[in-house]
């Protein structure tokens, strides 16, 4: 399958700094790439979508300001977390897909943890 | 909105027992269906997809799943699960109408004793 690299896979950030996640599609072109987070023993729950050269959409409940995602390449999709808290410590984890119909395909993840 | 629920949080069973856990989804048009497996401290990998056709997937290491269109369901089964089995499992979701956006059930953790 496709391959999606995200990086960092861990970042140690004090509060108050701001941290930037970046997601590449290796071999592909991703016309869309979402931004997922994973609290421990739960699921993943999607907190954007982001189209190449628009605008993120946000879930419910998930600030933009404070989620800042750039989808200005098809291969390359960033997350920075701006103003980090202890409270954004988590498991963030990018899919990169092509057109309707296509599979999604998972970078690594990258492990957040804020002091 | 569409969701997806996985009916069993945990599982244990032993070697060689037999697999099956289940998937609903809540939308009535067309979707498409996956299985993904989270391994301990890896990354999500998708064990099957169903886009069309034949009801019956067969994906990697010897995991199948059958989709059963009137019961809304995507059940995952294997008939002898060995150890390298425990990982955890999220049943997926995605409808034409929200592009490839994957909605995700809650998962179901499988623990497979030796």
């Amino acid at each position: 399958g496709a391959v999606v690299s995200q990086h960092p896979s861990r970042v140690i950030c004090k509060s108050g700094t701001s941290v930037k996640i970046e997601c590449r599609s290796l071999d592909f072109q991703a016309t869309t790439m979402f931004w997922y987070r994973q609290f421990p023993k739960q699921s993943l729950m999607l907190m954007a979508t982001s189209n190449e050269g628009s605008k993120a959409t946000y879930e419910q409940g998930v600030e933009k300001d404070k989620f800042l995602i750039n989808h200005a390449s098809l291969t390359l999709s960033t997350l920075t977390v701006t103003s980090a808290h202890p409270e954004d410590s988590s498991f963030y984890i990018c899919s990169a897909s092509g057109l309707w119909g296509s599979e999604a395909f998972f970078g690594q993840g990258t492990r957040l943890t804020v002091v | 909105a569409q969701s997806v629920s996985q009916h069993n949080h945990h599982v244990i069973l032993s070697e060689a027992a037999s697999l099956e856990l289940g998937c609903n989804y809540s939308y009535g048009g067309t979707v498409n269906l996956f299985w993904y497996v989270q391994y301990p401290g890896q990354h999500l990998q998708l064990l099957l997809k169903y886009f069309s056709g034949d009801p019956l997937v067969k994906g990697i290491k010897g995991f199948e799943a059958e989709f059963i269109k009137s019961k809304f369901s995507f059940n995952l089964r294997k008939p002898s699960v060995q150890w390298s089995d425990t990982a955890e499992y999220f049943c997926a979701v995605t409808i034409k109408a929200a592009g490839n956006k994957l909605t995700f059930g809650g998962g179901t953790r499988v623990l497979v004793k030796p």
